[in-house]
């Protein structure tokens, strides 16, 4: 079973950029993953899936600030021109057979 | 637009069994796997199960296995999870997800459903 670590917290000034890493166990370093978006008392919200190659799809209206990549098992979230309400938790996510697998998220707080 | 609205807020007795309904709405129920997941307050997501629709083929995590039910009614592109005897610690938001598989290559939510806050006090 695969295991997703995430750092608990990140900070950045409105208007700056921020990268979120997502790391991937030892021997799943190939797997695909999804981030996903939680604002304050909302629910999930899908901003993309990275490949293991960099490439990404994107979920529906998700604004060009957000994009993602990759560097053996590490997977990153970054986000230009910081805005208030990019202030959330931000979840990765892979799967193993038959399940989903989710990291333990970072909050990311928004100076 | 693809749209997951579930039912309403539950209060439970522990014990008890609690039924959340998960309705779909800008795309047909059948053709994309539901994932039922959960967060306890403060705390992270916990993948509980998904389903099959279009063969109400289900499979869950071990933790929940025998206490979870996931069915589904595609006359009305409805998806359900039942959990029975109820704990104090399954207080938490349920959230229905649609799986995009057929369209992101990997099983993948990319659509959520706005959540259902159970809460389980005697």
């Amino acid at each position: 079973q695969h295991v997703l670590t995430q750092p608990p917290s990140a900070s950045a000034s409105l208007g700056a950029s921020v990268r979120l890493t997502c790391t991937l166990s030892s021997g799943h370093s190939s797997y695909a993953i999804a981030w996903h978006q939680q604002q304050p008392e909302k629910g999930p919200r899908y901003l993309m899936k990275i490949n293991s190659d960099g490439s990404h799809i994107m979920g529906d209206g998700i604004p060009d600030r957000f994009s993602g990549s990759s560097s053996g098992a590490e997977r990153y979230l970054t986000i230009s021109s910081l805005q208030s309400e990019d202030e959330a938790d931000y979840y990765c996510q892979t799967w193993g057979i038959g399940i989903l697998i989710f990291g333990g998220g970072t909050k990311l707080t928004v100076l | 637009q693809v749209q997951l609205v579930q039912s309403g807020a539950e209060v439970k007795k522990p014990g008890a069994s609690v039924k959340v309904s998960c309705k779909a709405s800008g795309y047909t129920l059948t053709g994309y796997y539901i994932h039922w997941v959960r967060q306890a307050p403060g705390q992270g997501l916990e993948w509980m199960g998904r389903i099959n629709p279009n063969s109400g083929g289900t499979n869950s995590a071990q933790k929940f296995q025998g206490r979870v039910t996931m069915t589904r009614d595609t006359s009305i592109n409805t998806a359900f999870l039942e959990l029975s005897r109820l704990r104090s610690d399954d207080t938490a938001v349920y959230y229905c997800a649609r799986d995009g598989l057929p369209i992101t290559g990997t099983p993948v939510p990319d659509y959520w459903g706005q959540g259902t806050l159970v809460t389980v006090s005697s």
